[in-house]
């Protein structure tokens, strides 16, 4: 089977931009959950999707969104962006919200000027 | 809220030798999971083992193992017969089994994490 993938795997945006992240599971996964890695908090976990519904969601402002696609495919959307949006964007996927084991795709480096 | 610590940024260890990664972490919960992944310069996250809080047999996969105490809420990584590849930075993860009203809190909990060091 092939892994998670994330796309694009690098991006540079300006601040006050918007930018749209795409997360697609390992095929037959329904739950797709996004975490924020960052030197300075380390890895925080952004929302979590399951059957195209938010089923939880991390300590981030409204700035930080995202959406599920009923192919599993999710997206993550961070609108007026800051500097400190400059991270790594992590997507991991699993069979179903109680899958015990997450399988985390490569990530998208994100870096705001 | 659960709270994951790992006590040493960084760790070195001799080729062949081995080493024990250290973690512990904060909860009210019975029932719970915890984990250790693995993230190689390349940043692909990798799971390296598993541990179901309600086993008192602690997981073991090839030459990773884990030292779980519930009790003292302490859960390392052991690896034996280290090897180059093994180089890394290393996270310790808590995921609770409670659910919330939206149906899922099954979210990961990480730690800072270990850089791990192989030297030749």
């Amino acid at each position: 089977k092939a892994g998670v993938t994330q796309t694009p795997r690098y991006l540079i945006k300006t601040r006050g931009q918007q930018v749209t992240l795409s997360c697609s599971p390992i095929s037959g996964h329904r739950s797709v959950s996004w975490y924020q890695q960052t030197p300075g908090q380390g890895l925080q976990f952004l929302f979590e999707y399951f059957s195209e519904t938010q089923r939880n969601k991390g300590n981030f402002p409204g700035r930080f969104s995202g959406r599920q696609f009923s192919n599993s495919r999710s997206e993550m959307n961070v609108s007026t962006l800051e500097l400190g949006d400059s991270a790594l964007y992590l997507c991991a996927s699993s069979h179903g919200t109680s899958g015990v084991n997450r399988y985390f795709g490569p990530g998208t480096r994100l870096t705001v000027t | 809220a659960q709270t994951v610590t790992q006590s040493q940024p960084e760790m070195s260890v001799q080729e062949a030798e081995t080493v024990t990664l250290s973690c512990t972490y904060d909860t009210s919960e019975s029932d719970y999971y915890l984990f250790w992944y693995k993230q190689p310069p390349s940043r692909q996250m990798i799971l390296v083992i598993r541990q179901e809080a309600y086993k008192q047999q602690n997981a073991t996969e090839n030459r990773f193992s884990v030292n779980f105490q519930k009790a003292a809420k302490s859960f390392s990584l052991k690896i034996s017969d280290s090897q180059l590849g093994d180089a890394a930075m290393y996270f310790c993860a808590y995921r609770s089994t409670q659910i919330n009203s939206g149906g899922s809190n099954y979210k990961l909990t990480f730690g800072k994490g270990t850089l791990l060091t192989v030297n030749p």
